[in-house]
């Protein structure tokens, strides 16, 4: 069985400031993939990031990149210009494409931009 | 514009009462999935469903049921077996359960007892 941890449970950031979300996983899969997710105050759960184990290039999406290390199994979400549109709930997601094939969550990090 | 509605978005349920979450889909997607998501939880798999008439438990299932007669929809049913049903459930969909692709999630449906 996977599993996905987030230490943090909340965090604050100042509006404009950097802010980085730990996540920590464990799959017995080569072939798997990790995902993180915002969802916000209206409670839709929306893709921001995805990457996949076999790259080693850290995955960016404008103000949000990845820190993938793969021997550590650690898969850290960073947001640059923080803006009060982040502040969400943000949950790690590892997809495992053998065996269970199932998406496992971590139990999330709320997330507050302080303006 | 192509996406996943839950319906109803707020439901209360009775006492011994079954109830029925109602998920559709237009994007065409073979694979759809329901989650439950508790306080400090995360999201937690209940059913999935690969194809039309097949569906599996996930790591929660006891005291939910489900169908899949169509393509795009994909039903739960609290049932009264589900002694703690209040919870914030949520519908997700992808092109196959096999694919490495993100799923694409509904708005959820809060459900309460009263």
């Amino acid at each position: 069985a996977q599993t996905v941890t987030q230490s943090q449970p909340e965090m604050s950031v100042q509006e404009a400031e950097t802010v980085t979300l730990s996540c920590t996983y464990d799959t017995s899969e080569n072939n798997y993939y990790l995902f993180w997710y915002k969802q916000p105050p209206s409670r839709q759960m929306i893709l921001v990031i995805r990457q996949e184990a076999y790259k080693q290039q850290n995955a960016t999406e404008n103000r949000f990149s990845v820190n993938f290390q793969k021997a550590a199994k650690s898969f850290s979400l960073k947001i640059s210009d923080s803006q009060l549109g982040d502040t969400a709930m943000y949950f790690c997601a590892c997809y495992s494409g053998a065996g269970s094939y199932q998406l496992t969550f971590g139990k999330g990090t709320k997330l507050s931009v302080i303006p | 514009d192509g996406g996943i509605t839950q319906s109803p978005k707020y439901l209360f349920r009775k006492e011994g009462q079954n109830v029925t979450l109602s998920c559709e889909q237009n994007l065409n997607h073979d694979a759809m999935y329901w989650y439950r998501q508790d306080p400090g939880q995360g999201l937690r798999l209940i059913y999935y469903s690969q194809i039309v008439n097949d569906f599996q438990k996930g790591d929660i299932a006891e005291g939910y049921s489900v169908s899949r007669e169509k393509k795009e929809s994909f039903p739960l049913t609290v049932t009264s077996a589900q002694k703690n049903p209040t919870a914030f459930y949520l519908c997700a969909s992808t092109w196959s359960r096999y694919s490495n692709q993100p799923q694409h999630f509904g708005d959820g449906t809060r459900l309460s007892i009263l």
